[in-house]
C-alpha cells in the first residue's frame, strides 16, 4: 500500500507485482521529462523519458504515462524485484538545455 | 566511456572553512549542471555552466558560492565559510549539446561540523 512518512511517500509492493509511481509536475509549458532512480547514498540515474507530444513510452520493464491535461506522470515497473527499491523522482524540463526541475519522490520497497 | 565523476565522495570541514567539489563530465558533454539535495527531499538546481561560461547561476546563493567550469579541467563548486546548513550531497550533471537528458555523477556529501 501507498503510506505518506515524514518526509517522502511510500509505496510498498510484493515482489513480482508491479508497480505505478506518481508524481504531478508542476509547468504546463514543460516539454521533457524524466524518471530518475535514486538507490542509497548513489546518484539519480536515468531510467526512462517522454516528449510532451507523446502520452506513452515503453521500455525495459517500465511504462511512463503522461497526462498533460491534468500534469501528471506515472512510472510504471512491471514484475518488480527487490533490486528496484529505491527512491524515484520524476523530473521536467522546459526545451533544450536547462535545468531539470525534480519532483519530491517516492520510496519504492519491494517486499521479498 | 566513464560516466561523471565526482570527488571527492565525502567531505568534512569546520565552520568557517572552505569547500571545493570537483565534476568531471562524461566525455562528449560540454554542459554541466550543479544539484543540491538534503535529506529525503528531491535534487535543487543550482547552477548551470558550459565550458568558460555560466549560462544560469539563479539556484546559487549570491555570497560564499561560486562555480567554474574551465577550458580544461573539471567544473568547481566552491563553498566560502561554510556554515551546518551547506551540510548536503551535491551531484553535478552533464548532458552533450542539444539534448535534454542529463546524467549525474555519485554526489559528493559534505558534512560540516
Amino acid at each position: 500500500g501507498e503510506s505518506v512518512g515524514l518526509h517522502l511517500p511510500t509505496l510498498s509492493v510484493q515482489e513480482g507485482d508491479n508497480s505505478i509511481i506518481n508524481c504531478a509536475y508542476s509547468n504546463s509549458a514543460s516539454d521533457y521529462f524524466i524518471w530518475y532512480k535514486q538507490e542509497s547514498g548513489k546518484g539519480p540515474q536515468f531510467i526512462i523519458d517522454i516528449r510532451s507530444n507523446m502520452d506513452k513510452r515503453q521500455g525495459q520493464r517500465v511504462t511512463v504515462l503522461l497526462n498533460k491535461t491534468v500534469k501528471h506522470l506515472s512510472l510504471q515497473i512491471a514484475a518488480t524485484q527487490p533490486g528496484d527499491s529505491a527512491v524515484y523522482f520524476c523530473a521536467e524540463n522546459f526545451s533544450g538545455n536547462t535545468p531539470l526541475v525534480f519532483g519530491k519522490g517516492t520510496r519504492l520497497s519491494v517486499i521479498a | 566511456n566513464a560516466g561523471v565523476m565526482q570527488n571527492p565522495r565525502h567531505l568534512v570541514r569546520r565552520r568557517g572553512q572552505e569547500a571545493r567539489l570537483r565534476c568531471s563530465p562524461m566525455k562528449g558533454h560540454s554542459h554541466v549542471y550543479w544539484y543540491r539535495q538534503l535529506p529525503e527531499e528531491g535534487l535543487k538546481f543550482m547552477v548551470y555552466l558550459q565550458k568558460e561560461n555560466i549560462i544560469d547561476e539563479s539556484g546559487m546563493p549570491k555570497e560564499r558560492f561560486s562555480a567554474e567550469f574551465p577550458k580544461e579541467g573539471p567544473s568547481i563548486l566552491r563553498i566560502q565559510q561554510v556554515v551546518r546548513g551547506d551540510s548536503a550531497a551535491y551531484f553535478c550533471a552533464s548532458s552533450p549539446p542539444q539534448e535534454e537528458t542529463q546524467y549525474f555523477g555519485p554526489g559528493t556529501r559534505l558534512l560540516v561540523l
